[in-house]
């Protein structure tokens, strides 16, 4: 285990929903990060916490919100997705912004 | 655009077998070059990487292989096993900009057979 926890690891959610995916991470990093991974397409960076601050948000539809309320708590806020919106969204953290960044298992979610 | 292309998209490799993945990028200025290996219900992990300085780097079973004129990188899995079997992502960015420049491939998944 990498030590970054995500819950939980699989969502249904209908398009007029609201949900949250929760990351946790216990190893003291600084950063943290949304990734979004589809079939067939690169990794997709969305947003990049450091120390707490958001330091980059790579245009994503405001029907996805982030939030971090301290160091080792991510959260991502979803409300009114599309069904292209199914995905494995992936949590990371790293020690600081230049350094390997570990992965979580992610969440699976489907938009139906 | 995709600035970093991958391929195969998917790969099947005989046990033992050598098990090659291509990748080549556009940006001249990336000057780190990490490879991610990912199981089934598992996130990425990085599992080696390269700077342009060096035209090979093996660990173990594994090595990349650095092509700065043709701006291509490849992976070869010498002595491939089933627990290789995972999907292989390769990825660039300059330098030290952070986590946030990395660009990714498409990901190759590789099956090992007996």
């Amino acid at each position: 285990e990498t030590g970054v926890t995500q819950t939980p690891r699989h969502l249904v959610m209908g398009m007029t929903n609201k949900k949250s995916l929760k990351c946790e991470q216990h190893l003291g990093h600084n950063a943290m990060y949304w990734y979004k991974q589809s079939a067939k397409k690169p990794l997709e960076l969305m947003f990049v916490y450091s120390l707490e601050e958001r330091v980059e948000n790579n245009s994503v539809p405001s029907r996805f919100s982030p939030e971090c309320p301290n160091s080792s708590h991510l959260f991502l806020h979803l409300h009114t997705l599309q069904p292209e919106d199914s995905a494995l969204y992936l949590c990371a953290s790293s020690p600081t912004r230049n350094t390997e960044a570990f992965f979580g298992q992610g969440t699976r979610l489907t938009v139906v | 655009q995709q600035q970093v292309k991958q391929s195969p998209q998917s790969l099947i490799v005989q046990k033992g077998g050598i098990s090659i993945i291509n990748c080549a990028y556009e940006n001249t200025a990336f000057d780190y070059f990490p490879w991610y290996q990912q199981f089934p219900g598992k996130g990425p992990a990085l599992l080696i990487a390269i700077r342009p300085d060096v035209s090979e780097k093996k660990e173990g079973r594994f090595t990349i292989s650095f092509n700065k004129s043709a701006k291509q990188f490849s992976l070869h899995i010498m002595d491939s096993q089933p627990g290789d079997s995972a999907t292989y992502s390769c990825a660039a960015s300059i330098g030290n900009f952070g986590n946030e420049k990395l660009t990714f491939g498409t990901g190759t998944r590789l099956t090992i057979i007996p």
